[in-house]
């Protein structure tokens, strides 16, 4: 089956600095990419996610990117904020269709803490 | 809407009693997931339904485990006994599965953290 790897485990940067965190996953048919943020006493919400068939994908100051022929992909946050710390997940998934229901395997999840 | 609903948000139980776990998934929803949380495993699936009929139980870790879903509004996930070992923060997910998008998003609840002493 699928496996995740998500590094680094913890982030540490200082207000207004960028934050990339790296995840590799084994599967090549893997096609759908999420990136989930948990925060404190609440459940992973997501925040950006990318298809194969794109390369790179922006959402104001968090974007995505994707190779497919390494099989990674990254989260960049730039500008970070105090509210931006919490637990982020990054996931795979060989998307719905055919005998595929889209199940996700999630990385291990990276620490993110934004320094004011 | 208010998201996907979890009950009760904290459990405390003694080794061995049984333990239900109560998610209302996002009205609409044909799809639900029920994950556990662990530091030692992070988020791991444990079953998932599609138009309430299990697909997928391969990530229920015993005998113990059950879970159903009488209808589309309605999950349940039980553990019986439970052990200390079940302690964990449990999530129930919906998604509204649409296989002409090839993704499925999935929204989270809040969770149940589930001690067992």
């Amino acid at each position: 089956g699928e496996n995740v790897e998500q590094h680094p485990s913890t982030l540490s940067v200082q207000e207004g600095d960028s934050a990339v965190i790296k995840c590799t996953y084994s599967d090549s048919a893997s096609n759908y990419f999420p990136w989930y943020k948990q925060e404190l006493g609440k459940g992973p919400q997501l925040i950006i996610d990318i298809r194969s068939n794109v390369g790179e994908k922006k959402d104001q100051r968090i974007a995505v990117t994707l190779n497919k022929t390494a099989k990674h992909f990254s989260l960049h946050i730039t500008e970070t904020q105090p509210e931006d710390s919490a637990v982020y997940f990054c996931a795979a998934s060989i998307g719905a269709g055919g005998t595929s229901y889209g199940k996700l395997t999630f990385g291990q999840g990276t620490i993110l803490t934004v320094h004011p | 809407d208010a998201g996907v609903i979890q009950s009760p948000r904290h459990e405390v139980t003694e080794m061995g009693q049984e333990v239900t776990l109560r998610c209302k998934p996002i009205s609409g929803h044909n799809s639900l997931f029920w994950y556990r949380q662990t530091m030692m495993r992070g988020l791991e699936l444990l079953i998932y339904f599609n138009n309430n009929v299990p697909i997928d139980d391969s990530g229920m870790p015993e005998d113990r485990f059950s879970a159903k879903m009488p209808n589309a509004s309605f999950s349940t996930l039980k553990i019986q006994p439970s052990e200390p070992r079940d302690s964990a923060v449990y999530f129930c997910a919906s998604s509204p599965r649409d296989r002409g998008m090839s993704k499925n998003i999935q929204y989270f609840g809040a969770g149940t953290r589930l001690s067992v002493l």
